[in-house]
């Protein structure tokens, strides 16, 4: 079975600061892990992906993420954050079983203070 | 390609009214699947399917039933619908090994008073 924890239901930030959200996760195989944004009333949209190729993972609009096996993290960062960033953010693992299943964290909401 | 629809995309139901959701994809994705979102639990899995004809079903079930007659269509369906029903609904579609290439449809949002 697998397992996704977000640490912090909620992050603020001021504009220009460091965006950090935490990811850690379980799997019995090693894992697909992904990371979704939600804008407001929107649906869901692929920030980036990690299927076993480089550790380091970029994806849209500055985001980043690196996959930590020894501490089975995914954490999520942007350097520098922008009023536009304001979303709530989704960590899932997948383990690529028949199905394309996802499990999904509890979510964060960012927050951006101008 | 429209991608994948879901209609409708509001809907406010009396407890044990029954309404089914629809979800259709025209990508020829094998691969369908719905989820739930609500607050502080992310999205759970409720019934998924690999293909026309096969459904099973995923962590949260109970209340819902699916089928999956064509490739296309996906419909999800509430028989008697109760409060803990009220939550936002996903649709997605991918094809089979693509679990990095998944589709998800813009949600309904339901409320059951």
């Amino acid at each position: 079975a697998q397992s996704v924890t977000q640490l912090g239901s909620h992050v603020s930030v001021s504009e220009g600061a460091l965006v950090l959200l935490r990811c850690n996760y379980s799997s019995s195989v090693p894992p697909y892990l992904f990371w979704y944004v939600q804008y407001p009333n929107q649906g869901l949209q692929l920030l980036l992906k990690y299927t076993s190729a480089a550790t380091l993972v970029k994806g849209i609009n500055g985001f980043e993420a690196e996959f930590k096996k020894s501490e089975t993290s995914f954490h999520l960062t942007k350097p520098s954050a922008h009023m536009s960033d304001a979303a709530e953010y989704f960590c899932a693992v997948s383990d690529g079983n028949a199905g394309n299943m996802l499990t999904f964290g509890g979510g964060t909401r960012l927050m951006v203070k101008p | 390609n429209a991608g994948v629809t879901q209609t409708p995309k509001f809907q406010v139901l009396k407890t044990g009214q029954s309404m089914t959701l629809q979800c259709a994809q025209d990508m020829n994705h094998e691969y369908m699947s719905w989820y739930r979102q609500d607050p502080g639990m992310g999205l759970r899995l409720i019934h998924y399917s690999v293909g026309a004809g096969i459904t099973d079903q995923g962590e949260v079930p109970n209340g819902y039933n699916v089928s999956r007659s064509t490739t296309e269509d996906f419909p999800l369906r509430l028989l008697s619908a109760a409060p803990s029903q009220t939550s936002v609904y996903f649709c997605a579609s991918s094809y089979p090994g693509a679990v990095d290439e998944q589709y998800f449809g813009p949600g309904t949002r339901l409320t059951v008073t």
